[in-house]
């Protein structure tokens, strides 16, 4: 089964900085890549994602790099702010015709990322 | 708004004694997932539903744990005899037919905040 980590586990940035965060995988099949936000008593929500016939995204502020060969992928927040401080978890995945079961999406362990105003 | 609603929100109950979690998913969403979050942790996958197929319970970790969902709506997560390990939150997630692996994205709720005592 797939094996996912993320670094770091926590995270402190100064207001206006980068910040980026690796998610490593073992699956060579994945092929799906997503980024997960978490604030404070909430559920997960997707920011962005990322598919392999693709290297890099960029959505606003956020984006999102791949290295498939290496299998990893990463998320850049630049110019962070305050709201930005929450819990990111990556979930890699591949398709359905890769079989396997498509309910037991493996999460990374999740990293923290403070942004002090 | 027409999220993913679960309910209890929170919920304190004495070792022992059974619980009810419930998830009503978003209208559409044949996809039906629940994870569990211990403080601090990452989501630990329980079970996933997809339409009328057989639902992977992969993930459940003892014979105390069940779901059920009606047709492809309402899911209720029963757990038996609860251990005060089993206080986490409880996320259900939903999306259309295929879920993540599909492209599909995948919507949480903002769990079930479960203590036993």
């Amino acid at each position: 089964g797939e094996n996912v980590e993320q670094h770091p586990s926590t995270l402190s940035v100064q207001e206006g900085d980068s910040a980026v965060i690796k998610c490593t995988y073992s699956d060579s099949a994945s092929n799906y890549f997503p980024w997960y936000k978490q604030e404070l008593g909430k559920g997960p929500q997707l920011i962005i994602d990322i598919r392999s016939n693709v290297g890099e995204k960029k959505d606003q502020r956020i984006a999102v790099t791949l290295n498939k060969t290496a299998k990893h992928f990463s998320l850049h927040i630049t110019e962070t702010q305050p709201e930005d401080s929450a819990v990111y978890f990556c979930a890699p995945s591949r398709a359905m015709n890769y079989g396997g079961s498509q309910g037991n999406l493996i999460f990374g362990k999740g990293t923290k990322l403070s942004v002090k105003p | 708004g027409a999220g993913v609603s679960q309910s209890p929100s929170n919920k304190v109950t004495e070792k022992g004694k059974d619980v009810e979690l419930r998830c009503d998913p978003i209208s559409g969403h044949t996809a039906l997932y629940w994870y569990r979050q211990r403080l601090g942790q990452g989501l630990e996958f329980l079970i996933y539903f997809q339409g009328n197929s057989a639902p992977d319970k992969s993930g459940l970790p003892s014979d105390r744990f069940s779901a059920e969902r009606t047709g492809e709506s309402v899911s209720t997560l029963t757990i038996q005899r609860t251990q005060q390990e089993d206080s986490a939150v409880y996320l259900c997630a939903s999306s259309l037919a295929g879920g993540q692996i599909s492209g599909n994205t995948i919507y949480f709720g903002e769990g079930s905040w479960l203590t036993v005592v």
